[in-house]
């Protein structure tokens, strides 16, 4: 079955704790995107990869890494959460570029205390 | 820089009504648009979008959205609604040119009451 997916689904953290989400699509895809939803805000872009070992930030990069060493997967790695990262995000991937439509992951659930 | 807004947070309809989300965007020429959809639980997914050409767009799931350029504007829009519709709905743009991501709006939840 072709589909992103995110681990975990849920995480309860606390601030400066570094963790990373993981994301792999299945149907090689070369482009990869990361985005935080919260209230009020929508969808915002947070990481975007146009293939492997190319990156590139989006509206609201700050406190994110990310790496696209496969294309596959493309792991979001928050170095020293704060509390402003509560949020849920969704890896996303798509043919070629944001454009074309992009698959969503089901959704990771973050909370850092 | 583009924008999108979406005026409405929250719409009421009952099963079987119409159906119109309003989406007006910002952008110095015609951008590329785009409607998402979030059932509840899940992860988005492309009901239509616009490149170019015909301005009413046929997506799946029975919607349709009609780009004005002079009004700037993207509405979405089914003719009759059914219960498993209710959603959240966001409209997106991209630029022609420059950066590849898409900027989202903030999206209107729909309730459906039978």
């Amino acid at each position: 079955e072709a589909q992103v997916t995110q681990n975990p689904r849920y995480l309860i953290t606390v601030t400066g704790k570094k963790l990373t989400v993981t994301c792999s699509q299945n149907m090689n895809h070369e482009y990869m995107s990361w985005y935080r939803q919260d209230p009020g805000l929508g969808l915002r872009q947070i990481y975007y990869s146009m293939n492997v070992e190319v990156t590139d930030k989006g509206d609201v990069p700050e406190g994110y890494k990310v790496s696209r060493k496969e294309k596959r997967n493309f792991p979001l790695i928050l170095e020293s959460p704060s509390p402003n990262q509560t949020s849920l995000y969704f890896c996303a991937s798509s043919l070629q570029g944001a454009y074309n439509e992009q698959f969503f992951g089901p959704g990771t659930r973050l909370t850092v205390l | 820089a583009q924008s999108v807004t979406q005026p409405d947070i929250h719409i009421t309809v009952s099963e079987g009504a119409s159906l119109e989300l309003r989406c007006n965007y910002s952008y110095g020429a015609t951008p590329y648009l785009f409607w998402y959809v979030q059932s509840p639980g899940q992860g988005l997914q492309l009901l239509l979008k616009y490149f170019s050409g015909d301005t009413l767009v046929q997506g799946i799931k029975g919607f349709e959205a009609e780009f004005k350029r002079s009004q700037s504007s993207f509405n979405l829009r089914k003719p009759s609604v059914h219960w498993s519709d209710a959603a959240e709905y966001f409209c997106a743009v991209g630029a022609r040119t420059g950066a590849n991501n898409l900027f989202f709006g903030t999206g209107t939840r729909l309730t459906v009451i039978p």
